[in-house]
Formats: structure tokens, sequence, C-alpha cells
């Protein structure tokens, strides 16, 4: 069966220190591999996916980078977190090319900048 | 271009039925997903609809309806651990490999 990690579960990190956080995938290969942010109270904000190694898609602007070094990891980071970048953030993935097939995600990060 | 509205809160009572309405405007049509997340943790899928009409998984029935552009989601029988945010969803149009979110209705049931 398939599962899907994601760590550390919570950070507090002040402003302007840097961000790894990462993810991994098992029982499964060549997946769709996708980063959210969750802010309080609001709905899922697709930040990067990729759908292979070193391929990496940025939907919105920000100081946050992807990086896929293998097919099961994906990692987001930033050199220098802002406060706006507090939120809870899901890790995601879901067979490759197939729309009807549903995103399985992780336990999520909840990250808080102080 | 898609948008997806749903209510933002509802509430209800343990042992009822509630319908969760999802609409949306889409100039192409993958399916519709409903997925479910309680406070603090991942959403996990409910359902997918493709088609028109009602599909029912036990205590949960997603419906569907194509040409107007609406959803929902029933749950019968509520049990406080339905009281949860649900989701709806839909593939992006341009590349179905992203999923578009609605914000989410936030259920609580109440004994």
């Amino acid at each position: 069966s398939q599962t899907i990690h994601q760590w550390p579960a919570t950070l507090v990190q002040p402003v302007g220190s840097p961000l790894s956080l990462e993810c991994t995938v098992e029982g499964t290969s060549n997946p769709n591999l996708y980063w959210y942010r969750q802010a309080a109270g609001r709905g899922l904000q697709l930040l990067f996916y990729s759908v292979g190694i070193g391929q990496i898609s940025s939907e919105v602007p920000q100081n946050l980078s992807a990086s896929r070094p293998q097919d099961r990891q994906f990692i987001l980071s930033s050199k220098k977190l802002l406060l706006s970048d507090s939120g809870f953030y899901l890790c995601a993935w879901s067979v490759r090319a197939s729309w009807s097939d549903e995103q399985f995600f992780g336990p999520g990060t909840r990250l808080t900048v102080l | 271009g898609q948008n997806i509205d749903q209510p933002t809160e509802m509430t209800a009572t343990e042992g009822a039925i509630v319908q969760i309405n999802c609409t949306y405007q889409t100039s192409g049509f993958n399916g519709l997903f409903w997925y479910q997340q309680h406070a603090g943790e991942a959403p996990t899928f409910l359902s997918y609809n493709v088609l028109d009409g009602l599909e029912e998984k036990g205590r949960f029935s997603s419906f569907l309806s194509r040409s107007k552009g609406y959803s929902y989601l029933l749950l019968k029988e509520l049990q406080m651990k339905d009281s949860a945010s649900y989701l709806c969803a839909l593939p992006w149009i341009y590349n179905t490999d992203k999923l578009i979110f609605g914000t989410g209705t936030r259920l609580q049931v109440f004994p």
C-alpha cells in the first residue's frame, strides 16, 4: 500500500530563517507530487507540483522553492521566511496522468513564523 | 477560467441529514471531487463524480448536475465525528494534474 510522510509535524521559526520541509512517498512509482499551503480558515492553495524528477511548476510567486531530487521525494524550501509564510503545509501525491484518481495527502506540517 | 463556490459554515444536529452544496463555473469539465478535512488534519478523499446523478457510499452520497454546474454532498445519520470541513474540487481544465479547491464548508454537528 502507498503511504506519504511529511516532517516535521510542527515547526516554529523566526522571520528571516531558512526552511526545509520534506515529503516522501512509499509504495508507488512516478507519482505526481504537490505542495499546498492552507492559511488559518482559508482554502488550499497549490504552491508547487511536479510530474517527475527535477520538474517543478510554480503556481504563485513567493519566496518559497521546491525540489524533487528523487522520484518519491519532494522538498519545500525557503532562504528567508516571512511572517506570511505561516500556515499548514500539505504534501500530496496522485497517479500520473489520471485526473479521475484522487490526491492523497500527507499529515501536514504546521509552520509558525514569529 | 474556473470558479467554485461553497457555503462557509453549516450546523446540524446529531442523527440529522445535511446537504452541502457546491456550485462551479468551468469551461471544461473533468469530474468533481469531494474531500473531508478534520481540523488540523489532512484532507481525505470522499467521492468523485463525472456523470450526472447520485452516487451513494454508506452514509455519504454525492450528486452532480453538469448542466447546472452544481454538486452536493449529502450526509445522513450525522455523527459528531462528521464535524469537519468539506472541500469541493475540480481538475484544472488546462492541466488535469492540478486540482482547484473551493474554500470548503465547515460543518459543526451538535448533540
